[in-house]
């Protein structure tokens, strides 16, 4: 595997479940980041991981939890959605300050 | 703060003609700018970055872009369209320690 890989890359859940987004990065970054993708709005950062530290949390609801046991991989723990939670969940890594972030092919999530 | 205004969200060309996706920002320091490239049902793709050398930045796919201080803006071009340029295209810039503001996207379509 190379770059940054996502899985799963489509899940379907109800409001009940529980679920989880894999992110892993092959390219020895320090910095670790996950992204909302909903249609006809901006990207919206969720969270921010530097050297294992979340160093951004832009006021994410609690049903989001993100956990980054080592340096190459990130999740984002999913409980109780909401239909408007549905969207294209991105991970992206980058290394060292104003360096460009090399992004994961996303998970589409539908919360039905 | 920083942040950037891309100037329309959809842009239509004709295969073989020049594209030009516009992109104004606001900083208060120099910043470093960056184009990303979306194809359907991807992550983000980096086509070029202005990290504060060369003012026309030379990227991947024939794309270029400027980088004008005086109008505070760094406009992507490509001088003649192909159909497998159809995508939606961000301008970002660096706000903070390893922090991406994206600005609304807009989606290139490009006609036989």
């Amino acid at each position: 595997e190379t770059g940054v890989t996502q899985t799963p890359r489509h899940l379907v859940m109800g409001m009940t479940n529980k679920k989880s987004l894999k992110c892993e990065q092959h390219l020895g970054h320090n910095a670790m980041y996950w992204y909302k993708q909903s249609a006809k709005k901006p990207l919206e950062l969720m969270f921010v991981y530097s050297l294992e530290e979340r160093v951004e949390n832009n006021s994410v609801p609690s049903r989001f939890s993100p956990e980054c046991p080592n340096s190459s991989h990130l999740f984002l723990h999913l409980h109780t959605l909401q239909p408007e939670d549905s969207a294209l969940y991105l991970c992206a890594s980058s290394q060292g300050r104003n360096n460009e972030q090399f992004f994961g092919p996303g998970t589409r999530l539908t919360v039905l | 703060a920083q942040s950037v205004t891309q100037l329309g969200s959809h842009v239509s060309v004709s295969e073989g003609a020049l594209v030009l996706l516009r992109c104004n920002y606001s900083s208060s320091v120099p910043p470093y700018l960056f184009w990303y490239v979306q194809y359907p049902n991807q992550g983000l793709q980096l086509l070029l970055k202005y990290t504060s050398a060369a003012t026309l930045v030379k990227g991947i796919n024939g794309f270029e872009a400027e980088f004008k201080k005086s109008e505070t803006s760094f406009h992507l071009t490509k001088p003649s369209a192909h159909m497998s340029d159809a995508a939606e295209y961000f301008c970002a810039v660096i706000k903070g320690a390893q922090k991406l503001v994206f600005g609304q996207g807009t989606r290139l379509t490009i006609n036989p």
